[in-house]
C-alpha cells in the first residue's frame, strides 16, 4: 500500500535559517504529492503540490520538487520566519480513496 | 466565501454515549472525508464518500458511522463501540476537474474528549 515517511521533529531553527523537511514515499504508479501546514488548533491548509515527476510546487517562499527517481518530495525554504512555526504534513494521493499522510513535522522557529 | 464548516469546535462525551460531529461544505465538492488526528500518529482515514448516498470505510472505521444524504453534508457519528474516541477530528472535501488534482480543503476540526 501507499505510505509516506517524514522526519518527525520537533525541528528547531533560528529565524532566517534555511529549512529542509525530508519526505519520501512508497506508491505504485504516479501519485500526486502535497505539503499541508497546520497551525495550532486549526485544520490543515494546502501549502503546495506537484502532480507529476520533476514538477516543482511553490508557495509563500516554500518549494518542493517531485523526484520520482528518489521517491522524494522534500520541503525547503530559504529564510524562515517565526510565523512559519507549525506542523507540516507530506501527503500523497495515488487513487480514488483518501490522501495518505506522513506523521507530521513540528517546526519551531525561534526569534 | 466557500469553505467547510465543522461543528462544534469542542465536544465532550460521556462513556457509552453516541455523539455526532457535523461537517458542511458549500464548495460543490463531490468527495468528502473524515480523518482522526492523534499526537505522534498523523492523520488516519475513517470514512470517505465520493458521491451522495455512497461511502467507503477507511483504515480505522470500527466504532464510527457516517451518512451522505446531501452533497453538502457528511456527518460522523462516534458510537459507544469506539473504545478510545478522544482525538481531534478533521473533515475534508475535494474536487477533481479535468484530471487536475486540487488536493483537499479541510475544516477547522472538532476536538472530542471523553469525560
Amino acid at each position: 500500500g501507499n505510505s509516506v515517511t517524514q522526519m518527525e521533529g520537533p525541528v528547531t531553527l533560528s529565524e532566517e535559517a534555511f529549512l529542509t523537511i525530508n519526505c519520501t514515499y512508497t506508491a505504485t504508479g504516479y501519485p500526486s504529492l502535497f505539503w499541508y501546514v497546520q497551525y495550532p488548533g486549526e485544520g490543515l491548509q494546502l501549502l503546495l503540490k506537484a502532480t507529476k515527476a520533476d514538477d516543482k510546487g511553490s508557495n509563500k517562499g516554500f518549494e518542493a520538487t517531485y523526484r520520482k527517481e528518489t521517491t522524494s518530495f522534500h520541503l525547503e525554504k530559504g529564510s524562515v520566519q517565526v510565523s512559519d512555526s507549525a506542523v507540516y504534513f507530506c501527503a500523497l494521493r495515488g487513487g480514488a480513496d483518501g490522501l495518505t499522510f506522513g506523521k507530521g513535522t513540528h517546526l519551531i522557529i525561534q526569534p | 466565501d466557500g469553505g467547510i464548516t465543522q461543528s462544534p469546535k469542542y465536544l465532550f462525551r460521556k462513556e457509552g454515549q453516541n455523539v455526532t460531529l457535523s461537517c458542511e461544505q458549500n464548495l460543490n465538492h463531490d468527495a468528502m472525508y473524515w480523518y482522526r488526528q492523534d499526537p505522534g500518529q498523523g492523520l488516519r482515514l475513517i470514512y470517505y464518500s465520493q458521491i451522495v448516498n455512497d461511502f467507503q470505510k477507511g483504515d480505522i472505521a470500527e466504532g464510527y458511522s457516517v451518512s451522505r444524504e446531501k452533497k453538502e453534508s457528511f456527518p460522523l457519528t462516534v458510537t459507544s463501540a469506539q473504545k478510545n474516541p478522544t482525538a481531534f477530528y478533521l473533515c475534508a472535501s475535494s474536487i477533481n476537474l479535468g484530471g487536475l488534482d486540487y488536493g483537499y480543503t479541510f475544516g477547522s476540526g472538532t476536538r472530542l474528549t471523553v469525560v
